[in-house]
Formats: C-alpha cells, sequence, structure tokens
C-alpha cells in the first residue's frame, strides 16, 4: 500500500514555462486535494475534488488547473509559471463518509521553484 | 472568515521536559479539530480528530484536548524524535474543507 505518491519530487521552472505535477492514490478514496505550504503561511487549499468528475476551488486557485482524470489520480497543472507559484505542493485522499469528516491523508510533496 | 492561529510558532523543551501547544480556532459550527504532525521535507501525518468541547485524545507521548474555542496538543516526557512541525486544522459547518494553522516547531534537545 503506497497511500498517496506525488511526482516529481522536486521541479525547477523558468517563468513562463507550463508543467502538471502528478498525484496517485491507492486507498479507493472519493476525495482528493492539492495544497501549497509557504514558510509562516500553513496549508493552503487550492484545488479539491470531492468525487471523480468534480472539481471545485479553493482559497487560491489562480494560475492553476486541475484534471481528476480517474479515481485515482488528481494532477494540477501551472499553465505559465510564475516565481509567486514558488513553494512546496501537496496532495491529498480522504475517504468520504456520511455524517463525520475523517481525515485527510497526504503525499510526500514537490517542491518547485519558478526562476 | 474562518481563522485557525498557533501558538508559539517555535518551541525548544529539554529531553523529559513536558509542555503544551495551542491552536486557537474561530469557525462557525466546529465539525473537526485535526492534529498533523509533519518531519522536514515530508508530508503530514495524520495523529487525532476532536469533534467536540471535553475531548480528549491520547498515543504515547501525546494528548490532545478541545474546547470550545481552542485545542492542546499535549506533550508529556518529549524525546528528540518527537520534534517535528505540529499543525491543527479546523473544518466549520459552513466550510466545505479545511483551515489549518501555520504550525509550531518542535525541537526536543537530548
Amino acid at each position: 500500500n503506497a497511500g498517496v505518491t506525488q511526482t516529481p519530487k522536486f521541479q525547477v521552472l523558468k517563468t513562463g514555462q507550463s508543467m502538471t505535477l502528478q498525484c496517485a492514490q491507492d486507498m479507493n478514496h472519493n476525495s482528493m486535494y492539492w495544497y501549497r505550504q509557504d514558510p509562516g503561511m500553513g496549508l493552503r487549499l487550492i484545488y479539491y475534488s470531492a468525487s471523480e468528475g468534480t472539481t471545485d476551488k479553493g482559497e487560491v486557485p489562480n494560475g492553476y488547473n486541475v484534471s481528476r482524470l480517474n479515481k485515482r489520480e488528481f494532477s494540477l497543472r501551472l499553465e505559465s509559471a510564475a516565481p509567486s507559484q514558488t513553494s512546496v505542493y501537496f496532495c491529498a485522499s480522504r475517504e468520504t463518509r456520511k455524517g463525520s469528516y475523517n481525515e485527510q491523508f497526504f503525499g510526500p510533496g514537490t517542491r518547485l521553484t519558478v526562476l | 472568515e474562518d481563522q485557525v492561529t498557533q501558538s508559539p510558532e517555535a518551541l525548544r523543551l529539554q529531553e523529559g521536559e513536558s509542555s503544551s501547544l495551542n491552536c486557537s480556532y474561530t469557525v462557525s459550527g466546529l465539525r473537526g479539530l485535526f492534529w498533523y504532525r509533519q518531519d522536514p521535507g515530508k508530508g503530514p501525518e495524520f495523529l487525532f480528530t476532536l469533534y467536540s468541547a471535553g475531548e480528549e485524545k491520547e498515543k504515547e507521548r501525546l494528548k490532545a484536548t478541545l474546547t470550545k474555542k481552542e485545542s492542546f496538543l499535549h506533550i508529556t516526557a518529549p524525546k528528540p524524535e518527537d520534534s517535528a512541525t505540529y499543525l491543527c486544522a479546523a473544518r466549520s459547518g459552513s466550510a466545505r474543507q479545511l483551515t489549518f494553522g501555520s504550525g509550531t516547531q518542535l525541537t526536543v534537545l537530548p
């Protein structure tokens, strides 16, 4: 059981370049999330997918797009990278249950630098 | 707007020196208060969920408690391997997702 996996682990981009961050989970979870983590600011939600085929904006969606490819995979795309998008990106997943909001499981992160 | 504030930002303890981390929250209708541990270069790892005031949960040297305005993570006789950043997050009845605090970086010296 690998849990939540993310690729790549590290990436350096130049301003204006595009890239896709990949995330996959093997826990059969319905919900998946993309966060960014910046020093002193905690985790901020970029986009989430409550179930296969649906996506919704989080707190900081500008400059990003997502695709829920299937139940296992949820990708995050930067169309034209900017230095302000330098951050650590975490993917997470969660089993949805009626009547309670249970915990999210996180991947190891992608460290992105935009020059 | 939901807010979660953690204090202190950083805490250094000697091995065996017990202490508490604070998580204050302002959310409308709490639907869950979560504690995570994050080691350097890794993703957050789930520790506890608390749902109602007065609830307590324990795991090894850690105990989490919840009141109507804040949560505490008590660390009893910590060891160097407890060194990490501890994050709390809250989910309100109105928001569909979690609001995270910025974390407390704990260092336990041998």
